[in-house]
């Protein structure tokens, strides 16, 4: 069965540095969101993709991050110059058709670290 | 906006019991679409049910089914024949016209031998 695709499991980083986290959505699917986790918190939104523009960000999306589809199969989140709080889990999802009826299929996550 | 409210942190339930996980939510969409997620230590999001809130009848999935009160904005996911590998994290979700989850905090279900 199809999954989605997340790369590195885990990377660790310091303060200031830039990351890109890396996804191969299902590949079929045409909409791509990342999400995040801090750890013991809820799971929040941070950007939708469509048609290779964003269809939404959140308040936490900030000038920071970046999203790319570069080759049509890979989509990244790149964080310009990370901070501690930044240290999180992040899920890259996708899904097929209409963005909102159809189910989210989640990567199994990166987590980030930053020192 | 959307808000899930999940608000009971924990559980335990027997092998072989029923567990009902509670979740209650708040849109001002007429339209929209319910969720369980369940998250093992591994990490990994796995859906486990879904909802179309236009439909009255609830959704089941194997031993996994769901009880929706639209009125009163009521979603709760009841477990049937709880086994060990249930254990886990469970999000309720909730999502509307601009398709981004909104993620309830989550319950951590445990499941004793």
């Amino acid at each position: 069965e199809p999954e989605v695709t997340q790369t590195p499991s885990h990377q660790v980083t310091q303060m200031g540095q830039e990351v890109i986290l890396r996804c191969v959505p299902i590949s079929n699917h045409l909409y791509f969101y990342w999400y995040r986790q801090i750890l013991g918190q809820k799971v929040e939104f941070l950007v939708s993709f469509y048609n290779n523009e964003i269809s939404e960000k959140s308040e936490i999306f900030d000038d920071q991050f970046s999203v790319e589809r570069p080759d049509g199969s890979n989509f990244t989140l790149k964080i310009r110059s990370t901070k501690l709080e930044d240290s999180a889990m992040y899920f890259c999802a996708s899904n097929p058709r209409d963005r909102r009826t159809d189910t989210q299929y989640f990567g199994p996550g990166t987590r980030l670290t930053v020192l | 906006a959307q808000t899930v409210t999940q608000s009971q942190p924990e559980m335990s339930v027997q092998e072989a019991e029923t567990v009902t996980l509670s979740c209650t939510y708040d849109t001002s969409e007429s339209d929209y679409y319910l969720f369980w997620y369940k998250q093992p230590p591994s990490r990994q999001m796995i859906l486990v049910i879904r909802q179309e809130a236009y439909k009255q009848q609830n959704a089941t999935e194997n031993r996994f089914s769901v009880n929706f009160q639209k009125a009163a904005k009521s979603f709760s996911l009841k477990i049937s024949d709880s086994q060990l590998g249930d254990a886990a994290m469970y999000f309720c979700v909730v999502t509307g016209a601009n398709s981004k989850l909104t993620f309830g905090k989550g319950i951590t279900l445990s499941v004793r031998p």
